[in-house]
Formats: C-alpha cells, structure tokens, sequence
C-alpha cells in the first residue's frame, strides 16, 4: 500500500512568492495535517483538516492556508513568501478525526531565497 | 514558548548497550505521549506512544517510562544496534494537535 506522498520533493522561491504543497493521504484516511519543521527544530503543527473542514490550526499568520478535497489530499498553501518561511513542510494524514496515530510523508523542502 | 523540550540534542552509545533519550513537558494537560524516528530524507515514522493513564509502555527493545509528577518521559532502547541511528522526537498530544520536541540524534557505535 502506498503511504503519504507529497509533491513536489523540493522547491525553491523566492520572497513575495506564492507556492502550494500537495500531499495524497494513505488510502481510507480522513483526516490530514500540516507540520513546518525548521532546521534543529522538531515539527510545528500549521493545520488539521477532517472530512474537507479544518480541525485545528497552529500558531502561524494567515498567509498560510489549506483546504481538503473530496478525495481527501490536501494542498497547503503560503502566499507572501519571506525568508523564514525556508523549511521542510510535513504532511501526516490519520484514520479519523483524533490523531494518535499519524503517518507522515517524505516532505517538501521549501528554500526561499 | 517550547512546551516539550529534549535538552540533549545529540547521543553516542556502544552497540549492545542501552539508549536513554529523555523529554520534558510544561503542561499538565498533556494526556497522550509519543515518540517518533526520523531519518534524512523521510518523514517521522510512529514508534511507540504512552497514555497518561499509565507509566511503562513497552514494545520489544522499546520502553517508554512517564513520570507525570516530573513532567518527564524517557524512552529505552535495549539493546541498541547500529540501525537505531537516526532523530528521535519526543510529542504530546493534548487535544488534537502535536507539539513536538527538538530531536536528539542518536547515533548507535558499531
């Protein structure tokens, strides 16, 4: 079975730019988040989404936002792009709604130069 | 504000020996643990979780103890072998969202 894939692998900006992130849950999963992970940081959550409605969302300016489609993939997108916005972008998508278990995939490395 | 902190960001064990990897939490309200493996170029992988209903869980070479009055947990790995090399993050799960730790990269000596 294939597990959480993301696309693309890596992707480079620059700042001011608008980039979307696509992830594909494992099959029969509802529920996806969204995790930012700084270098030497361990991972940030930015949003929950089940059943197409978000579930949670982070501490993080609304120049990030997502949405899930009928299918359940998820696209995260973040408009404005500065500097710091430079990270890995995980996605995780679980069963249902409550996420103890969550299988997370490869990630985007995003660099914003 | 950090609310799960590893304050050892790295660790150097002997094959055959036991790896400690130890988490500390701020908040009270925490009532589910985990910890997750990562290794370069893939996404965290579940390893093994602990509600706070309990203070042990074990699976194979994996322990995890929780001392709640501490605000503490720690995960043992006995016996340690070479392809336990990787970053460990500890997680609490207070109500629908993670919050993770730091990492600390184990790496296990031949």
């Amino acid at each position: 079975d294939a597990g959480v894939t993301q696309s693309p692998t890596h992707l480079i900006k620059t700042r001011g730019q608008h980039v979307t992130l696509r992830c594909s849950p494992i099959s029969g999963h509802k529920s996806v988040s969204w995790y930012q992970q700084v270098l030497g940081q361990g991972p940030q959550f930015i949003f929950q989404y089940y059943e197409k409605e978000e579930r949670g969302r982070g501490n993080f300016p609304d120049r990030f936002s997502a949405r899930q489609f009928p299918n359940y993939s998820s696209e995260l997108n973040v408009n404005a792009l500065l500097l710091g916005d430079s990270a890995l972008y995980l996605c995780a998508s679980s069963l249902e709604g409550w996420i103890y278990e969550q299988y997370f995939g490869p990630g985007t490395r995003l660099t914003v130069t | 504000d950090q609310q799960v902190k590893q304050n050892s960001p790295s660790l150097s064990v002997q094959e055959g020996r036991i790896s400690i990897l130890n988490c500390d939490y701020t908040n009270s309200m925490f009532d589910y643990f985990l910890w997750y493996k990562k290794y370069p170029a893939e996404g965290p992988t579940f390893l093994i979780s602990i509600s706070s209903i309990k203070d042990k869980n074990e699976d194979g070479r994996f322990t995890v103890f929780l001392n709640k009055s501490a605000k503490h947990l720690s995960l043992h790995i006995v016996p340690s072998q070479p392809g336990d090399s990787a970053v460990y993050f500890c997680a609490a799960l207070p109500r629908g969202q993670f919050y993770f730790g730091t990492g600390t990269s184990l790496t296990v000596i031949p």
